[in-house]
């Protein structure tokens, strides 16, 4: 058990929805990382944020969101979902931000129907 | 778009061999490297996040070397067990920050009783 976690574990949803991905890191942790781990892909660095504040965005789609809260825990927003959408979602923590080992939780799959 | 090779792609032991496996980056603009270990159904598990050039680490059977000069990262393991069986991962940030993980397609192992 890494200390990240993260809910709901399963989440099947249409398409043209909107769905929130919610993610409470270790305690401790300031910084919160989200990536994507479609089926023909490997894992994707989404966004991170650190001590509420974004600091690094990656492959993420313009329907997606994210923000960290004043507690530190994290929500990631999905909307006007597709099929592609459907993966599997990784929250991960770290103490700091850069050379600090990330603490992944145990990802939400989404299926997009 | 920056490539983070692994070889091979799958690896198949008998149990009690010894085994080692390759991550390439780029050697440019170097800040860190990360190593994961991901069995099916878990999620990502930190190894190591190696820094500096000629840096050896190990954990238990499992040890990593780099090579910032040339770009590579080596991943051995020692008297592989059944339970080694997972796919390995390497990162590297594709940014200056270092908080932006590129990962690597892994290498899958498995270890054969």
């Amino acid at each position: 058990d890494s200390g990240v976690t993260q809910t709901p574990k399963h989440l099947i949803t249409a398409t043209g929805q909107r769905v929130t991905l919610r993610c409470s890191p270790r305690s401790g942790d300031l910084s919160v990382y989200w990536y994507q781990q479609s089926l023909d892909q490997g894992l994707q660095f989404l966004i991170q944020y650190y001590n509420g504040e974004e600091r690094a965005k990656g492959n993420i789609l313009e329907r997606f969101s994210a923000q960290q809260f004043p507690d530190l825990h994290s929500e990631l927003n999905l909307s006007s979902l597709e099929l592609g959408d459907s993966a599997l979602y990784f929250c991960a923590s770290s103490q700091g931000q850069g050379a600090f080992e990330q603490f992944f939780g145990p990802g939400t799959r989404l299926t997009v129907l | 778009i920056l490539n983070v090779e692994q070889s091979p792609q799958s690896l198949h032991v008998q149990e009690g061999d010894s085994t080692n496996f390759t991550c390439s980056f780029p050697s440019s603009n170097f800040y860190a490297l990360h190593w994961y270990r991901w069995e099916t159904a878990k999620s990502p598990e930190a190894l190591f996040v190696m820094t500096l050039n000629g840096d050896e680490k190990k954990k238990g059977r499992i040890s990593a070397t780099l090579n910032t000069k040339e770009g590579y990262s080596y991943l051995y393991i020692k008297g592989s067990q059944p339970e080694d069986s997972a796919t390995y991962l390497c990162a590297f940030p594709r940014n200056n920050a270092g908080n932006m993980l590129t990962f690597g397609g892994g290498t899958r192992l498995m270890v054969k009783p």
